[in-house]
């Protein structure tokens, strides 16, 4: 996939609790994204970055923040994870607008 | 408010035959217009895409049709087989702006 990891792949956590998820990448493209997917919904931003230290938010941006410190990292964190963040969080990185490179996802159920 | 709205949600086609999906979008700046395939278990991946100079972009089996008066554009599979059943989304942009998503279809292609 286009040498990003997306760890976990899978979790299970109980409402409440902070998750972070890491999108790690080794192709030093400068934008790198999270998106969440969930049926009758595709694919919808949560928050995106154009540079080290330099996020911006998207669409569904409520209760996640994000971290970049280095090109290859980008972290996205639940503060405090609710049912309703269940879902499959897919990163992507691109070096121009428009065509993405998705990772492998990561499935994540709050109980 | 979906700003790309597409159909149908899911789509069974027979061996050999055309699969065809459509989308419609409302904001006339948008000049990408890509389609990602997603296999289960995997991210989506870039598939075809097209800008709005263009009326038909084909490659392989897949073509784009875009309609710009109409803000229509939509994908059609010819010769559709097994390995082709996947979810498909498609996507606009606006120059260096993030890709907005369609909510999937699901294809299913009988033997």
């Amino acid at each position: 996939d286009a040498g990003i990891t997306q760890s976990p792949r899978h979790k299970v956590t109980e409402t409440g609790t902070p998750v972070t998820l890491r999108c790690h990448q080794t192709e030093n493209h400068r934008y790198m994204y999270w998106y969440r997917q969930d049926p009758g919904h595709g694919l919808r931003l949560i928050h995106y970055s154009y540079g080290v230290k330099d996020t911006d938010k998207g669409e569904v941006s409520d209760g996640y923040s994000v971290s970049r410190s280095k090109t290859e990292d980008f972290l996205l964190t639940l503060e405090s994870a609710t049912s309703s963040q269940t879902s499959v969080y897919f990163c992507a990185i691109s070096e121009s607008i428009g065509n993405l490179f998705f990772g492998s996802g990561t499935q994540l159920s709050v109980l | 408010q979906q700003q790309v709205k597409q159909s149908p949600q899911s789509l069974i086609v027979q061996k050999g035959g055309i699969s065809i999906i459509n989308c419609a979008y409302e904001n006339t700046a948008f000049d990408y217009f890509p389609w990602y395939q997603q296999f289960p278990g995997k991210g989506p991946a870039l598939l075809i895409a097209i800008r709005p100079d263009v009326s038909e972009k084909k490659e392989g089996r897949f073509t784009i049709s875009f309609n710009k008066s109409a803000k229509q554009f939509s994908l059609h599979i010819m010769d559709s087989q097994p390995g082709d059943s996947a979810t498909y989304f498609c996507a606009a942009s606006q120059s260096f702006q993030k890709l907005v998503f369609g909510t999937g279809t699901r294809l299913l292609v009988s033997p």
